[in-house]
């Protein structure tokens, strides 16, 4: 069964408007973190942010936070303010702690950043 | 600068033909990972190894041989029983095991392509 959903294939956005990248997870395991990764052309996979699903808050890394809904299983990443080198894939991933190191990962969402 | 080597960036082989892809790392890094990114996917482990003269396959280790001879060194043999080849391949280190990013580096990876 496919645990990590990414629906949206590709995304464009208009420079300096923010962008919401959607992302489900299924799991049965109560302890689990989530993340998001950014993968540029040149293909190295840069981390990006992280949420743990006893977490209160959603998390933030500067321009880019989490929308976690757990009742919802989602946990979309939204950049404000995009720029063009924002332009890239990017990966939602989820690691079930009774998984042990292995972190699973969605199909990915390539996002374009419009001038 | 310490990181992760991998060689060559891109690689073309035949059909038929074993094919070992270059993996070094100057960071005394304990654990090694091989990952396998098909187009439009994120990554799938393929073997990781947690100290020399050890290792264990990941989620499609089938088509693939390893050796840790050496710390710094975990090269990965693409052999002629792996069906579909023809993808990109991440090599990345940790201090020690971990399914989380963040602790992880990667090499920039090989785009092999098998015809």
């Amino acid at each position: 069964a496919q645990k990590i959903t990414q629906t949206q294939p590709g995304m464009f956005v208009q420079e300096k408007e923010a962008v919401t990248l959607d992302c489900t997870y299924d799991t049965s395991d109560p302890s689990y973190g989530l993340f998001w990764y950014k993968q540029p052309s040149s293909g190295e996979m840069i981390f990006l942010i992280y949420q743990g699903s006893y977490d209160q808050q959603n998390a933030t890394e500067g321009r880019y936070s989490l929308n976690f809904q757990k009742a919802r299983k989602s946990a979309n990443l939204v950049i404000s303010a995009s720029q063009l080198g924002d332009s890239a894939m990017y990966f939602c991933a989820m690691r079930e702690d009774t998984g042990g190191f292995k972190t699973i990962f969605g199909a990915g969402t390539r996002l374009f950043v419009k001038a | 600068d310490g990181g992760i080597t991998q060689s060559p960036k891109y690689l073309f082989r035949k059909e038929g033909q074993n094919v070992t892809l270059s993996c070094e790392q100057n960071l005394n890094h304990d654990a090694m990972y091989w990952y396998r990114q098909d187009p439009g996917q994120g990554l799938r482990l393929i073997y990781y190894s947690q100290i020399v003269n050890d290792f264990q396959k990941g989620d499609i280790a089938e088509g693939y041989s390893v050796s840790r001879e050496k710390k710094e060194s975990f090269p990965l043999t693409v052999t002629s029983a792996q069906k579909n080849p023809t993808a990109f391949y991440l090599c990345a280190s940790s201090r020690r095991l971990a399914g989380d990013f963040r602790e992880q580096y990667f090499g920039p990876g090989t785009r092999l392509t098998v015809t």
